[in-house]
């Protein structure tokens, strides 16, 4: 079946724009995660959805970004007024229930703030 | 709080030789200890994992092992095959559904 899916794959965007990323889970996954991969970096956690609850958004790095999940599915992260500190890849995953087990990953969406 | 550290940040290894990469983590509530592989420009994939409730893990060529006492677990990778060449993340969960992700080693296999 399909696997997670991002869209947009890459985003250029000038420094104090608004930009929403999209994250599309596997089918039936009511987990949805965050994460947020700098170059050369770990990843590192933003905030994950147990339905369209999201019980923990203590890795958000400031007010500038949010997340909603709607239909406990598509997820979109919005960042407000880029800076160029925000460029890096942005990796979205999704599980079958929240708990310990696999998640998966998708292709994730690289964002370049000028 | 919450910290998973990684060590070595690279690693080079001869085609058929073994591979260690060791993580610690700091909450000892943590129950859930997985392995991500990832290539390239790919996505990280699960290629292993272990629960608190076991010491070790094989598949095939990989082994992991968990050491409670200590908070540490190692990803053990023997007669490595330069297609193992990727970045691998160890990754520690925690009771709040939170998965705290180590910085990475970067490991090249050479023919």
């Amino acid at each position: 079946g399909a696997g997670v899916s991002q869209s947009p794959s890459n985003k250029v965007t000038e420094k104090g724009k608004d930009v929403e990323l999209r994250c599309d889970p596997i089918s039936g996954h009511t987990a949805l995660y965050w994460y947020r991969q700098s170059l050369g970096q770990g990843l590192e956690f933003l905030i994950y959805f147990q339905g369209n609850s999201a019980p923990d958004k203590s890795g958000l790095p400031s007010d500038r970004f949010s997340a909603e999940r709607t239909g406990g599915s598509v997820s979109t992260l919005t960042i407000q007024r880029t800076q160029q500190e925000d460029s890096a890849v942005y990796l979205c995953a999704s599980s079958l229930a929240p708990g310990p087990g696999e998640q998966y990953f998708g292709p994730g969406t690289r964002l370049t703030v000028t | 709080g919450e910290n998973v550290e990684q060590h070595p940040s690279t690693l080079s290894v001869q085609e058929g030789d073994s591979a260690v990469i060791k993580c610690t983590y700091s909450d000892s509530a943590s129950n859930y200890f997985p392995w991500y592989k990832q290539e390239l420009g790919k996505r990280p994939q699960l290629i292993i994992d272990i629960r608190s409730n076991v010491g070790e893990k094989k598949d095939q060529r990989i082994a992991v092992t968990l050491n409670k006492t200590a908070k540490h677990f190692s990803l053990h990778i023997t007669e490595t095959q330069p297609e193992d060449s990727a970045v691998y993340f160890c990754a520690a969960h925690l009771d709040t559904d939170k998965l705290i992700f180590g910085t990475g080693t970067r490991l090249q296999v050479f023919p």
